[in-house]
């Protein structure tokens, strides 16, 4: 069964950092894509970032709202997703969901959320 | 980026109807197109991918269709299940983009 669990949220000042996980199982994570996607209360999902596989260099994605901000990452050896995020700002405070990518493309399992709170 | 419209915002709708919610592309994404459920303090859940085929395990009164700018997401017998938020997104091109949802409300 493929599970993906965040974690690593929680209330943080603005300008400040957070750094959250994603643990990864039930199948081979160093063949998927990675993702993470975030959701403001109220709103709709935000795709945030991407990270590709070994065969393709573990490139990156980022949407223009959090690029030169946050930096994804990954350890295969770990079967582990990051997103290291700085300078938050409060329009960052949302749901963040790490989710698996097949075939480059679709976003088919998503992890349960962890909420990040920006807020002095 | 391109951007996505849904409509509608939501609307009311009882047991065994059918539904038509509608998305529409600013430019072509071919069929690179999703479809999420998302109940309250859950993950979206995948329905359908490349704009037409029903991700595994989702039952079938779900379908999908449409291609270019225009999509369509039926679903065909709604069930007390079915009572959600469905989101439509485009996987064409970066960054990806999802509308603004549809709330489907018991009447």
């Amino acid at each position: 069964e493929v599970q993906l669990v965040e974690s690593g949220g929680g209330l943080v000042q603005p300008g400040g950092s957070l750094r959250l996980s994603c643990a990864a199982s039930g199948f081979t994570f160093s063949d998927h894509y990675m993702d993470w996607v975030r959701q403001a209360p109220g709103k709709g999902p935000e795709w945030i970032g991407r990270i590709r596989n070994r065969a393709n260099s573990y490139t990156t994605e980022y949407a223009a709202s959090v690029k030169g901000r946050f930096t994804v990452s990954r350890d295969d050896s770990e079967n582990s997703l990051h997103l290291q995020m700085n300078s938050l700002e409060t329009e960052d405070t949302a749901v963040y969901y790490c989710a698996r990518s097949t075939s480059g493309k679709i976003l088919d399992y998503w992890g349960q959320g962890t909420l990040v709170t920006v807020s002095s | 980026a391109i951007r996505v419209t849904q409509s509608p915002s939501s609307f009311s709708a009882s047991t065994g109807d059918r539904v038509t919610i509608t998305c529409r592309a600013s430019q072509g994404v071919v069929s690179q197109f999703a479809w999420y459920q998302q109940k309250p303090g859950k993950a979206p859940n995948l329905l359908i991918y490349a704009a037409s085929t029903l991700q595994s395990g989702v039952p079938t009164r779900f379908s999908g269709s449409g291609s270019g700018t225009d999509f369509t997401l039926t679903i065909s017998g709604l069930q007390s299940e079915d009572f959600a938020t469905y989101y439509c997104q485009q996987y064409y091109s970066y960054p990806f983009t999802f509308g603004q949802g549809t709330k489907v409300e018991i009447k």
